[in-house]
């Protein structure tokens, strides 16, 4: 049972445009939602994350906008350039479960000039 | 510069035989995790501990152990490899109370 769902599965954005991936979730005890991102052959890194007390989170060309009701995130890349292709997940932590991340399934994302 | 390193990179193994995996960190976190990504799933954790002497079975445990006999360690070893575990294998650290983890860069591990 997939607790954070993820989509879509790959993504091609031209250079300059938005990239969009979404998330859902179930479980309401979830407090911390971070995007990471994962180049070819390392590990994930920690991109950007959101706690549910706001709406929306902005870092540069990345922004985490949340829906508490819909229990929905999404992340949005402005401007996308080709140095952002790779893969992000998105993850969720309850409190209690000792920083134990749920991950999505992953985006491949790919830009093209 | 503090950091999450994995060894080996690459393993290859044959069913039936035991492998471990190394996962050293130089940032002095409480808290270690191993994770297996697999494309479709995602990464799926598989143990993880708090501190010297505590482990605890993540969503996919079966057919894996870990130890933590120190603060930097964390090996994973999988007791007898079978084909469904051919998969990359991440380590994770992050300090006691706080969210963000650390990974290493992972180890590719095919069994054959």
């Amino acid at each position: 049972q997939q607790q954070v769902k993820q989509s879509p599965q790959s993504l091609i954005v031209q250079k300059g445009g938005i990239s969009i991936i979404n998330c859902a979730y179930e479980n309401t005890a979830f407090d911390y939602f971070p995007w990471y991102q994962q180049f070819p052959g390392k590990g994930p890194a920690l991109l950007i994350a959101i706690r549910p007390d706001v709406s929306e989170k902005k870092e540069g060309r990345f922004t985490i906008s949340f829906n508490k009701s819909a229990k929905q995130f999404s992340l949005h890349i402005m401007d996308s350039q080709p140095g952002d292709s790779a893969t992000y997940f998105c993850a969720a932590v309850r409190p209690g479960g000792g920083n134990k991340l749920t991950f999505g399934t992953g985006t491949q994302l790919k830009v093209e000039l | 510069d503090a950091e999450i390193t994995q060894s080996p990179r690459h393993k290859i193994t044959e069913t039936g035989r035991q492998v471990t995996l190394a996962c050293h960190q130089t940032w002095n976190h409480n808290n270690m995790f191993w994770y297996r990504q697999d494309l479709g799933h995602g990464l799926r954790l598989i143990h993880y501990s708090y501190g010297v002497q505590d482990t605890n079975k993540g969503e996919v445990s079966d057919g894996y152990s870990v130890s933590r006999s120190n603060t930097e360690d964390l090996p994973l070893t999988l007791e007898s490899a079978a084909s469904s575990q051919t998969s990359v294998y991440f380590c994770a650290s992050s300090p006691a109370g706080e969210a963000e983890a650390f990974f290493g860069q992972g180890t590719r591990l095919t069994v054959v």
